[in-house]
Order: structure tokens, then sequence, then C-alpha cells
């Protein structure tokens, strides 16, 4: 069974701060996406990482992956408080029809 | 485009009754999912479909059903509702690539769903 793993789940940052989040899965994948998530509101596709050692940054925020140690991160840099979302990343994994997601990271960005 | 819709966008029920979740794609996509969200929790697959006819389940299929007669639309349907089925739901679509990959999943914005 595919498990997704991100930690921390919960990170309080100050505006101006750096911080990456983690996500581990445990069974081989070719492809890794990022979302975010407003409270109350749906999920933004953010970025998907599809080979390794793929990086793609969008803003303040930067992907990478590592599919040899079956490891993303999410870096963020010079956080805002328009960042503060809750931060999921999903992974394909013997089924290439469905995405297994991680539980989320809550990010608050605090002036 | 509209992207992914959902209706209801909010709906309370009582034990027992059930209801149908709608969900419509317009980007011709041949995948669509539905979700359900617990706080704390993250996403749980309920059930899939890769096109129109063909659907599978998916983590915690117990207590839906789903259909997929076009490629627009994926409807859910709660039989016999429960207190363990109030959550938000949220149906996706994506595109599929050859080998069974896909791009990103769009998300429609969700309906939540208590039931007391």
């Amino acid at each position: 069974e595919l498990k997704v793993e991100q930690n921390p789940l919960f990170l309080s940052m100050q505006e101006g701060k750096n911080y990456t989040i983690y996500c581990n899965y445990s069974t081989t994948s070719d492809r890794l996406y990022w979302y975010r998530q407003d409270p109350g509101k749906s999920l933004e596709s953010l970025f998907v990482l599809l080979s390794n050692g793929a990086v793609k940054q969008e803003g303040r925020l930067m992907a990478s992956l590592d599919t040899k140690a079956r490891l993303s991160t999410l870096h963020i840099t010079a956080a805002v408080h328009d960042l503060s979302a809750t931060y999921f990343c999903a992974v394909t994994g013997g089924s290439n029809y469905k995405l297994t997601f991680g539980k989320g990271t809550l990010l608050t960005v605090n002036p | 485009n509209a992207g992914v819709t959902q209706t209801p966008k909010f709906r309370i029920l009582k034990i027992g009754q059930s209801m149908t979740l709608q969900c419509t794609q317009d980007m011709n996509h041949n995948y669509m999912y539905w979700y359900r969200q617990d706080p704390g929790m993250g996403l749980k697959l309920i059930y899939y479909s890769v096109g129109a006819g063909i659907t599978d389940k998916g983590e915690v299929p117990n207590g839906y059903n789903v259909s997929r007669s076009t490629t627009e639309d994926f409807p859910l349907r709660l039989e016999l509702a429960a207190p363990s089925q109030t959550s938000v739901y949220f149906c996706a679509s994506s595109r599929g690539l050859a080998g069974g990959r896909q791009e990103t999943q769009y998300f429609g914005p969700g309906t939540r769903l208590l039931v007391l």
C-alpha cells in the first residue's frame, strides 16, 4: 500500500523567513504533485514533478523531486502572509489512475 | 471554460436519507474522481472513472455509488446517509496520458454535507 507522509503537519513562520516542507512516499512513483488549499476552498494545482532531479519554481515556492530517496521538498523563500494555506503533496502509485495524498501541511505566515 | 462544477454547495441530510452529488466538467477529461476530505485527514478517494461506462472503487467506497454515462458527468450517490458521511466532497478530473498516466487533477469547489 502506498503511503505518503508530509512533515511538518503544522508550520507557523514569520514573514521573510525561509522554510521547507517534506513529502516522503513509500513506493516507486514517477510523478509527484503539489497542491494548495485555502481555508474553505478547493485544491489548486501548484507543480507536477515528472522525473528524478526535477525542479520547478513559481514565485516564492520551489519544488524538487528525488525519486531515489522517494522524497519531494517544497521550499518557501521569504514567506509572505499570502502564502498561508494548506499544502498537499500527492503521488501516483501502482495504479497511475489514482493519486494518494499526504495529510497536508497547514502553513501560517505571521507578520 | 467553467472547469469542474459541483452541486449543491451545501446540504443537510437526515440519517437514512439519500441524495446525489452532481459533478460536471467541460474540459473533455477522460479521468474523473470523487474524494472526501475530513479535517486533518487529507483526501480519501471514494470512486474514480477512466472513461464513460468505466468506474472503479477507491479507498473508501462503502455507502456510495457512481455512474458515468457521459464524459462530462460523474454523479455520486449516497444511499442511506449516516453521520460518518458528514464531510466535504470534492470532484476532480484530469486528462489521461499514454500508459495510464495523467496530467494534474482539477478540482471542483466542493460540496459540504452534514448528516444529522
